[in-house]
């Protein structure tokens, strides 16, 4: 089984600039999920997606992040304009479960991990 | 809202010997799931064991082990027979139960643990 792929794998651009990445879930899986990890933290989730649409995105910075999830598989990423700040790596995860009464065969709807993408901002 | 911390930004092992990782979190939840992850320099998250707050007994997992103190929110890892692939970053995280809508399933994360494994 394929596991979470994610492009680019590194991205170097100057502030002000914009950027976009992109996940590819695991196939099947209902919800997807995108994590910003800056240098010494853990991981932050920014957005979760179930199916196509957005469960949580209270940590997104609204004003230069979006996402989407088109169909309800592969998602973008995208960050205009970028901050100094915006400067970390950006996980996406996907897990099985989606509406109640599905994926009961994943009870700990154990998420899985791409390997990120590292953005610096110049 | 929950909070995962590490207070152990450091930690080194000889190969073959034993090391425990503290984490301990804050929730007002009784019902969750906790997890230690392992991120290596390929900065893959890797799961390394799960425990069920509804569980007393400690998760194992070959040379992995937690010990689970649900009352002191203490969930610490242990790795016995250190080897030199052990070496990586360690992320306790908490998970909450979630609902029917499938929401609340986010990791919240610790700073994490940076392990060595020296030869």
């Amino acid at each position: 089984e394929a596991g979470v792929a994610q492009s680019p794998r590194y991205k170097i651009i100057e502030k002000r600039q914009s950027v976009a990445f992109w996940c590819n879930p695991i196939s099947g899986h209902a919800t997807l999920y995108w994590y910003q990890q800056i240098l010494g933290q853990g991981p932050k989730l920014l957005i979760q997606f179930q199916n196509n649409g957005v469960v949580d995105d209270s940590q997104l910075p609204k004003d230069r992040f979006s996402a989407e999830r088109l169909k309800g598989v592969d998602s973008t990423l995208k960050i205009q304009p970028a901050k100094l700040e915006d400067s970390a790596v950006y996980l996406c995860a996907s897990s099985p479960r989606g509406l109640a009464g599905v994926g009961v065969a994943f009870p700990y709807n154990e998420q899985f991990f791409g390997p990120g993408t590292r953005l610096t901002v110049l | 809202a929950q909070t995962v911390t590490q207070s152990q930004p450091e930690m080194s092992v000889q190969e073959a010997e034993t090391v425990t990782l503290s984490c301990t979190y804050d929730t007002s939840e009784s019902d969750y799931y906790l997890f230690w992850y392992k991120q290596p320099p390929s900065r893959q998250m890797i799961l390394v064991i799960r425990q069920e707050a509804y569980k007393q007994q400690n998760a194992t997992e070959n040379r992995f082990s937690v010990n689970f103190q649900k009352a002191a929110k203490s969930f610490s890892l242990k790795i016995s027979d250190s080897q030199l692939g052990d070496a990586a970053m360690y992320f306790c995280a908490y998970r909450s139960e979630g609902d029917s809508g499938g929401s609340n399933y986010k990791l919240t994360f610790g700073k994490g643990t940076l392990l060595t494994v020296n030869p």
